[in-house]
């Protein structure tokens, strides 16, 4: 069964960092390009960035751009998103994904909440 | 403001059909396939819809896509409770080289 599990969600002060990460199981972890998607409270879903399955090619929303870094670690089957420079719009649920092809998301983590306040 | 233009809302009872569409531009939908998702509340969303058409397996045929141009369209027959749900498209953009998801339609099953 394939499983996404995120974590290191939190509190964090405004200029803030914090590493998320989500751990992936049941499924050849390296094949497969990935990405993080977010979702303000109340609010509708919005692409943040992907991963390509080698490593190599990543893209980011222009929201995120400078300030986030999406990598991964295929020998922990891991997928990691490192945001710097916190905004208090960056404040979301953060879901890992994984992408089937045409970018299309066919399995989703449970999300990590990241809450950017003082 | 969401790239890709989807009703807030939509309606209807038990056993009708129902479509929510989607609209976009030649740098997304126009020139890319154009996914469904649905997220019940509190949940992740769950993709229903791949490839403009394809149905993941486990998704009821009662759930079709369609493209045409720079739009496209979910349908769903047989209206259930269980589909009351935010439907949200989503699809590549090749002039932000990105993902890009429409605002959502919250549906409600009367």
């Amino acid at each position: 069964e394939v499983q996404l599990v995120e974590s290191g969600g939190g509190l964090v002060q405004p200029g803030g960092s914090l590493r998320l990460s989500c751990a992936a199981s049941g499924f050849t972890f390296s094949n497969y390009w990935m990405h993080w998607v977010r979702q303000a409270p109340g609010k509708g879903l919005v692409w943040v960035s992907r991963i390509n399955s080698d490593g190599r090619r990543t893209s980011y929303a222009d929201s995120v751009k400078g300030r986030f870094t999406i990598s991964r670690d295929d020998a922990k089957n891991t997928l990691y998103l490192q945001m710097n420079s916190l905004r208090a719009e960056d404040t979301a649920v953060y879901y890992c994904a994984r992408d089937l092809g045409y970018d299309s998301f066919d399995n989703w983590g449970q999300g990590t909440l990241v809450t950017v306040s003082s | 403001q969401s790239v890709l233009t989807q009703p807030p809302s939509a309606s209807g009872t038990p056993g009708q059909r129902v479509t929510i569409s989607c609209s976009g531009s030649s740098s997304n939908i126009g020139s890319n396939t154009v996914n469904w998702y649905q997220q019940l509340p509190g949940t992740a969303p769950k993709l229903l819809i791949y490839s403009d058409n394809q149905r993941p397996s486990g998704v009821p045929n009662r759930f079709s896509g369609s493209k045409s141009g720079t739009s496209a369209s979910l349908a769903i027959s047989g209206l259930q409770s269980e589909d009351e749900a935010d439907y949200y498209c989503a699809a590549w953009d090749d002039s932000l080289n990105g993902g890009v998801f429409g605002g959502g339609t919250k549906l409600t099953v009367l």
